[in-house]
């Protein structure tokens, strides 16, 4: 079955920026997506189709995809952003997660 | 706006069913994919299914395949995941959220319920 790998931990100085991703077969030439969960909450959608933003979502988020790698970089990263983060795609007719990467500002 | 709320959690033996709804408003439910995603306390996130705007089209995650199947009623904005043989480590909170197209291949997550907690144990 498809897999989709991420670190299980960055860490980020506030206003420095953050990278984070996430590895799978080809994962280039599918969609991805990223999903920001604080703890407590539902996941929201940061990024989809590579590197689009849904309204109301700061334009310090930004995605890339390319090869067998998919990006999230959160430019100028703010205390606000300490939250997991999922990466996710579709491999024939399923859904994968990545294993989520907890993002730390300190 | 777009609301999920989703119902029917519990504590349920091993074995035995359970059947989830997800109540949907603030949007054209019958013009949207869903889908059941759940996640294992401390754990990350797990795609369980999901299922076209017209009921023609259901997906599943192949750990739930033969066991759980989803469904909607367009006519009462309703999401159903009817969950059999549940195992203890199908414990989990059972988010529904709704697909951004009407098809379901391809699709992503735009909204996401509070979800429902589901607890497998004896």
């Amino acid at each position: 079955s498809y897999e989709l790998t991420q670190p299980p931990s960055v860490s980020v100085s506030p206003g420095q920026t953050a990278s984070i991703t996430c590895s799978g077969d080809k994962l280039g030439d599918k969609y991805a997506c990223w999903y920001q969960q604080k703890p407590g909450q539902s996941p929201v959608l940061v990024i989809y189709q590579h590197s689009k933003r849904p309204s109301g979502i700061p334009d310090r988020f930004s995605g890339s995809n390319s090869g067998n790698t998919a990006t999230l970089t959160i430019s100028g990263t703010q205390a606000m952003d300490e939250a997991d983060y999922y990466c996710q795609a579709w491999d024939s007719s399923a859904v994968v997660f990545g294993g989520g990467t907890k993002l730390t500002v300190l | 706006q777009v609301q999920l709320v989703e119902s029917g959690g519990g504590v349920v033996q091993p074995g035995r069913s359970l059947r989830l709804s997800c109540a949907a408003s603030g949007f054209t439910f019958s013009s949207y994919g869903m889908h059941w995603v759940r996640q294992a306390p401390g754990k990350g996130l797990e795609w369980v299914a999901v299922i076209s705007y017209d009921g023609s089209n259901k997906y599943y995650a192949d750990s739930v395949k033969g066991r759980f199947t989803i469904s909607r009623d367009n006519s009462k904005n309703t999401l159903y995941l009817q969950m059999n043989s549940l195992r203890a480590e199908e414990t989990a909170l059972y988010y529904c959220a709704k697909a951004n197209t009407a098809t379901v291949k391809l699709s992503y997550f735009d909204f996401w319920g509070q979800g429902t907690l589901v607890t497998v144990s004896s």
